[in-house]
Parts: C-alpha cells; sequence; structure tokens
C-alpha cells in the first residue's frame, strides 16, 4: 500500500532560521500529499496539501511540492517562528485511508 | 461551528473496565475514522467505516469494536481496557471531493489505563 516516510526529530532552530523537514513516499499512482501541523495538546490540521505533480502547497508560509521525480513532499518556511513550534505529520490516502508518517517535532528557540 | 466533537477530553481508567469513546461529525462526511496516537510511532489507524452502516478494520484494531449506525456518529469502544490502550485518541472524517479531498480531526481523548 501507499506510505510516507519523513525524517526524525527532534528538529531545533533559532527563530528566523531556514526550516526543512523531509518526506518521501510510495504510492501506485499520484495521490494527493498533504502536511498536517499538531500544535502542543491540540488535535490535527491541515497546513498544506497538493494534488498532483508539479503543484506545490502554500500556507502561513510554509511551502512544499509535489515532486514525482524524486518522490518527495518536502516541508520548508524560509524564517521560523517560536510560534511555529508543533509536530508536522507528512501524509496520503491509500485507497479511503490517510496514512501518516511517525511525525517531526519542530522546537523554534527565541 | 461545524467539526467534529469528541468526547470525553480525557479520562483516566481501571483495567479491565469498558469504555466508549464518542465521536460526532456534523459536516456529513461519509467515511469516519479512528486513529491511535504514541509517541514516536506517529497516527495509526484502528477502525474505519466509509459510510454508514459499513465499518473496516486499521492497523491496530485489536481490543478495539465501532459501530456507525448514522452518518453522524462513531463510536469506539474498548471492551475491557488494558494498559497499552493509554494513548491520545483521534478521531477524523473526510471529505468526498476527489483529489481535492482532505481530513479534518476532532480534539482528542487522552485515555490513561492504570
Amino acid at each position: 500500500g501507499n506510505s510516507v516516510t519523513q525524517m526524525e526529530g527532534p528538529v531545533t532552530l533559532s527563530e528566523e532560521a531556514f526550516l526543512t523537514i523531509n518526506c518521501t513516499y510510495t504510492a501506485t499512482g499520484y495521490p494527493s500529499l498533504f502536511w498536517y501541523v499538531q500544535y502542543p495538546g491540540e488535535g490535527l490540521q491541515l497546513l498544506l496539501k497538493a494534488t498532483k505533480a508539479d503543484d506545490k502547497g502554500s500556507n502561513k508560509g510554509f511551502e512544499a511540492t509535489y515532486r514525482k521525480e524524486t518522490t518527495s513532499f518536502h516541508l520548508e518556511k524560509g524564517s521560523v517562528q517560536v510560534s511555529d513550534s508543533a509536530v508536522y505529520f507528512c501524509a496520503l490516502f491509500d485507497g479511503n485511508k490517510l496514512v501518516f508518517g511517525a511525525g517531526t517535532i519542530l522546537r523554534v528557540k527565541s | 461551528i461545524a467539526g467534529i466533537t469528541q468526547a470525553p477530553t480525557s479520562q483516566i481508567l481501571a483495567a479491565g473496565r469498558r469504555m466508549t469513546l464518542r465521536c460526532t461529525q456534523d459536516m456529513r462526511h461519509n467515511a469516519m475514522y479512528w486513529y491511535r496516537q504514541d509517541l514516536g510511532l506517529g497516527l495509526r489507524l484502528i477502525h474505519y467505516s466509509n459510510t454508514a452502516g459499513t465499518t473496516g478494520k486499521g492497523e491496530v484494531p485489536d481490543g478495539y469494536s465501532v459501530s456507525r449506525a448514522n452518518t453522524d456518529d462513531f463510536p469506539l469502544t474498548l471492551a475491557s481496557a488494558v494498559p497499552s490502550q493509554t494513548s491520545v485518541y483521534f478521531c477524523a472524517s473526510k471529505t468526498d471531493r476527489g483529489r481535492d479531498t482532505e481530513a479534518f480531526f476532532g480534539q482528542g481523548t487522552r485515555l490513561t489505563v492504570v
């Protein structure tokens, strides 16, 4: 079945640093790809998505590009803030079921 | 406000007791899911339902059961709780928009089995 693998954390950055969280996928066909974010004590919320190859999803300064050639969907942000501290999940659908990576903890220090 | 409501938000449960986690959505989504979240393991699918009246097993179904009597409700039952079921449980539902689909999550239920 379809699956995703994302980089292990935690990732610790200083405020205004550049962020990359790697995500690669294995899939039959080209499913839509997602990044979800979980802030402390909360549920998951959709951060961004891309529905086809070469699409770029973006939201709140975060971006990710659907790369068919490298089967990747890396999350990037040019300048992180303390408020970005959270757990980030890469995900895709395997049939009708949403499958997640293990999650990457991001800690941003002021 | 439209969305998914889970109850309770947290619970401490004695081992061997029966417990039902409630999940209600008002978005009229056909597909609903239960996940558990454990440190270092991400989210794992317990059970799912593609539409009212149908259910299916996910990755870690043992010790859990679900029912889907109507579109809005998707309760998760632990028949006889064990400490390994200590976790945070999330209910989710999914839109039916083809490639533009996305999933929505509840705020979670933190369950501790002692």
